[in-house]
């Protein structure tokens, strides 16, 4: 089946620094890819619609200028989470729909988790 | 973000029971209700979806349940396993526009031996 891979897997960073995340579609092409947030023991918070070709669309509340969003390729997105502090250390996780509907083929990332100390 | 609510908040069954977690939609907008499944540190992985057209979809031991006109619908794991103690999350999403899944709040699950 496809396979979304998500990169790094953890992530230690000092406070202020930026950090980069990178989500691929290994064997298919995903021109919209999504960027979740989720807090230890709580559900997935959808932060943003990654777009190729175009800006991203951030959900209501979400910083852009904080949250980076590239979706450089048809294969590709990166979330930068810039200027990091310790309130951002959270479990990141993307996904990509492989179909141009909404079905099962909606495949998720491993996700990073993200420590700011 | 459209709510959907899930319960229970964590749930303990024995080995071989049925577990049973409900799961509440408000948008009538959604027409795709996936379950998905999430061991510690790892991405949700898909394990059973249904559309509103079936009151019912069954797979393995995996069961939905859906009620469009209370919009409601359920996951029921026949014979529980040890290895499906896990955290389920139910979600609802729409065919048409953005496809981002809108999630519960999660169930942890833990089958006892």
């Amino acid at each position: 089946g496809a396979v979304v891979s998500q990169h790094p897997s953890r992530v230690i960073c000092k406070s202020g620094t930026s950090v980069k995340i990178e989500c691929r579609s290994l064997d298919f092409q995903a021109t919209t890819m999504f960027w979740y947030r989720q807090f230890p023991k709580q559900s997935l918070m959808l932060m943003a619609t990654s777009n190729e070709g175009s800006k991203a669309t951030y959900e209501q509340g979400v910083e852009k200028d904080k949250f980076l969003i590239n979706h450089a390729s048809l294969t590709l997105s990166t979330l930068t989470v810039t200027s990091a502090h310790p309130e951002d250390s959270s479990f990141y996780i993307c996904s990509a729909p492989q179909g141009a509907v909404i079905d099962e083929k909606l495949f998720f990332g491993s996700g990073t988790q993200l420590s700011v100390l | 973000q459209q709510q959907v609510k899930q319960s229970p908040q964590s749930l303990i069954v024995q080995k071989g029971g049925i577990s049973i977690i409900n799961c509440a939609y408000e948008n009538t907008a959604f027409d795709y209700f996936p379950w998905y499944q999430q061991f510690p540190g790892k991405g949700p992985a898909l394990l059973i979806a249904i559309r509103p057209d079936v009151s019912e979809k069954k797979e393995g031991r995996f069961t939905i349940s859906f009620n469009k006109s209370a919009k409601q619908f359920s996951l029921h794991i026949m014979d529980s396993q040890p290895g499906d103690s896990a955290t389920y999350f139910c979600a609802a999403g729409r065919s048409a526009g953005r496809r981002a899944l809108t999630f519960g709040s999660g169930t942890r699950l833990q089958v006892q031996p």
